[in-house]
């Protein structure tokens, strides 16, 4: 499989669940983001991860956990969400943060849905 | 608080149409700058991106950036019903991260 992945593609959850998100990357890259996309609103940046190291938060809700076991996979744990956290969660890479590149290719993203 | 501004249309052009897209930016040292285009209900794909000033082209695709006026912008010659979507502007300056407009919703009309 190629580009950057990620699952599940849809996910329905309430607000007393833990679920995970999961992507991955085939690209070689070193650096990976997770983003948020709410209707009509800027894509906003939570995490960013640069040779598994987190470099970012982007002052997100503890309720979001990120985590990066190596530079091609990154999970995104979720608990006791609330339903404004409804979104589409976008996974991307990069090179690296320190390339000078930042060129970044997303994941098709998830589409959550917290009742 | 460093911004990339676009304007959020739908912008609507006929089939065969140049579409002009806009999008302008608050840090002067802006480095790197991108188009994505989104189609509803999914990711952002890269179109393409640009680091100097003056044009860039790639096949219908025109990307045209003017550092000096804080300006970049997409032209997609012989616009398609398939070229409907939202077109993301982003910039990059070294040492930060890259920052999203917030997405020109182009219509072409057949």
């Amino acid at each position: 499989e190629t580009g950057v992945t990620q699952t599940p593609r849809h996910l329905v959850m309430g607000m007393t669940n833990k679920k995970s998100l999961k992507c991955e990357q085939h690209l070689g890259h070193n650096a990976m983001y997770w983003y948020k996309q709410s209707a009509k609103k800027p894509l906003e940046l939570m995490f960013v991860y640069n040779f598994k190291e987190q470099t970012e938060n982007n002052s997100v809700p503890s309720r979001f956990s990120p985590e990066c076991p190596n530079s091609s996979h990154l999970f995104l744990h979720l608990h006791t969400l609330q339903p404004e956290d409804s979104a589409l969660y976008l996974c991307a890479s990069s090179q690296d943060r320190t390339s000078g590149s930042e060129t970044q290719y997303f994941g098709p993203g998830t589409r959550l849905l917290v009742l | 608080q460093k911004e990339v501004e676009q304007n959020s249309g739908p912008l609507s052009v006929p089939e065969g149409a140049i579409a002009s897209l806009n999008c302008t930016y608050s840090d002067r040292g802006s480095q790197s700058f991108f188009w994505y285009r989104q189609y509803s209900g999914k990711s952002p794909e890269l179109i393409m991106f640009i680091y100097s000033n003056g044009d860039k082209e790639d096949g219908r695709f025109t990307a045209q950036l003017n550092k000096a006026s804080q300006y970049v912008s997409l032209l997609i010659r012989d616009s398609q019903p398939s070229d409907s979507a939202t077109y993301l502007c982003a910039v990059h300056a070294a040492g930060n991260m890259l920052t999203f407009g917030g997405g020109t919703r182009l219509m072409v009309k057949p």
